[in-house]
């Protein structure tokens, strides 16, 4: 399967605790994405990456929040100290130029 | 925040029959794309309309774009029962990052 990859697929964490998401884009992207989906409604962005750059981040992206992409491949997404309104879906997504390709998202519930 | 807004919200439609979604975006835009989604699933990417074309089609898809009206359009012909699921338009500017419409919820009824 030459997709992205997203690990894991479903996250159930309690509340305080860290989680962290993996992506693994298709092979010579360089352009990394990551957004955020909650229930019925659209996927608002959080950051990009263009290689190892991390080129621009949404304000939604709040202190607790982190992303990488070491060596400019794979990509991980931690939340620290989750609250109850990270609960969402965490899409990745990698491009080569204009089209995006989208992985089948990580699901955290914060209980 | 969300760039665009797709109308209807939500629309159930026969097997067979054409099914027209619309969305509507507030900025100048480089290109405008429609991506499917199936619940609680990844997005599929369907099909890509730069700012300068205003027709676009691929098998039962057909995408217009009206610059002037800030406004775009999918069409989907001889809908099936497989074709349940949103559909998301998603927007680039000036900068590389998508942003998506609320969405449209079809529903094909076999």
């Amino acid at each position: 399967d030459t997709g992205v990859s997203q690990n894991p697929r479903h996250k159930i964490t309690k509340r305080g605790q860290n989680v962290t998401f993996r992506c693994d884009p298709i092979s010579e992207h360089n352009r990394l994405y990551w957004y955020r989906q909650t229930l019925g409604q659209g996927p608002e962005f959080l950051t990009y990456f263009q290689n190892e750059a991390q080129l621009e981040k949404s304000r939604l992206l709040s202190d607790r929040f982190s992303a990488e992409r070491p060596k400019g491949s794979f990509s991980t997404l931690e939340i620290q100290r989750t609250e109850q309104g990270d609960s969402a879906m965490y899409l990745c997504a990698s491009s080569p130029t204009t089209e995006a390709f989208f992985g089948q998202g990580t699901r955290l519930t914060v209980v | 925040s969300q760039q665009g807004e797709e109308d209807p919200q939500a629309l159930s439609i026969q097997e067979g029959e054409n099914a027209t979604m619309n969305c509507s975006y507030k900025t100048s835009i480089n290109n405008l794309q429609w991506y499917r989604q199936n619940s609680g699933r990844g997005l599929v990417h369907l099909i890509l309309i730069r700012s300068n074309e205003r027709e676009k089609h691929s098998g039962r898809l057909r995408v217009t774009l009206d610059t002037s009206k800030k406004s775009s359009s999918l069409l989907i012909t001889a809908s099936r029962a497989a074709d349940t699921a949103s559909y998301f338009c998603a927007t680039q500017s000036g900068t590389y990052k998508y942003i998506f419409g609320t969405g449209t919820r079809l529903k094909v009824l076999a």
